[in-house]
């Protein structure tokens, strides 16, 4: 069965500083993998996914993720951050049915002044 | 932008109570999904549906009842609540089995069982 792990409950960075949230996927075939964002008191947006292709995807507001098929990961990053990108991050992996996401149990941001 | 509301968006019951959280989706998407959200699990899918009249289990589906009533109507039921319950719930919706994994999430019941 398909699962995902990310291994930080919560990263605390200042504004202005790099970023890398760490997902780890584990999955039989070719992996469909999303990151989502949980921003207080909101449900869940798309931030960029990885179907095929180019290991490097962009996403919105700056983000990109690597794919690695030798290291099973699927890591978060962002070159500078901003107060506004505190948030709940989660990583997912498509499961072996159709339509279904498999979450990890998500990242917490703090970004601080 | 896809649009998925649900309600109600806050409740409080007691064990044993009878409760129905309700989805509704204007986008016309044939998926829609119930999920609950608790600290260190992430998203558990409960259950989901390809369409009206359509209801698949998902990972989690012991104590919840589902149906899917029209494209845009997705409720889900708790006929007999317990303190386990206790949990951030979503609803979600996709277009097609192409974008079926990108989903579009409401705002979330929280729902508390006393």
């Amino acid at each position: 069965a398909q699962s995902v792990t990310q291994p930080d409950a919560r990263v605390t960075v200042s504004e202005g500083a790099s970023l890398q949230l760490r997902c780890k996927y584990s999955y039989s075939a070719t992996p469909y993998l999303f990151w989502y964002v949980q921003y207080p008191r909101q449900g869940l947006q798309m931030l960029l996914k990885y179907y095929s292709g180019d290991p490097v995807v962009q996403g919105v507001n700056g983000f990109e993720a690597e794919f690695s098929k030798s290291d099973s990961s699927f890591h978060l990053r962002k070159a500078s951050v901003h107060w506004s990108d505190s948030a709940v991050y989660f990583c997912a992996v498509r499961g072996q049915v159709v339509g279904q996401l498999t979450f990890g149990s998500g990242t917490r941001l703090q970004v601080y002044a | 932008e896809a649009a998925v509301t649900q309600s109600p968006r806050n409740k409080v019951t007691v064990t044993g109570g009878n409760v129905t959280l309700s989805c509704r989706q204007t986008n016309s998407h044939n998926y829609m999904y119930w999920y609950r959200q608790d600290t260190g699990h992430g998203l558990r899918l409960i259950h989901y549906s390809y369409g009206a009249g359509n209801l698949q289990i998902g990972d989690v589906p012991d104590g919840y009842k589902a149906t899917r009533t029209t494209q845009e109507d997705f409720f889900l039921l708790l006929e007999l609540a317990s303190p386990s319950q206790t949990s951030l719930y979503f609803c979600a919706s996709s277009a097609d089995w192409e974008s079926s994994y990108e989903q579009y999430f409401g705002p979330g019941t929280r729902l508390t069982v006393l």
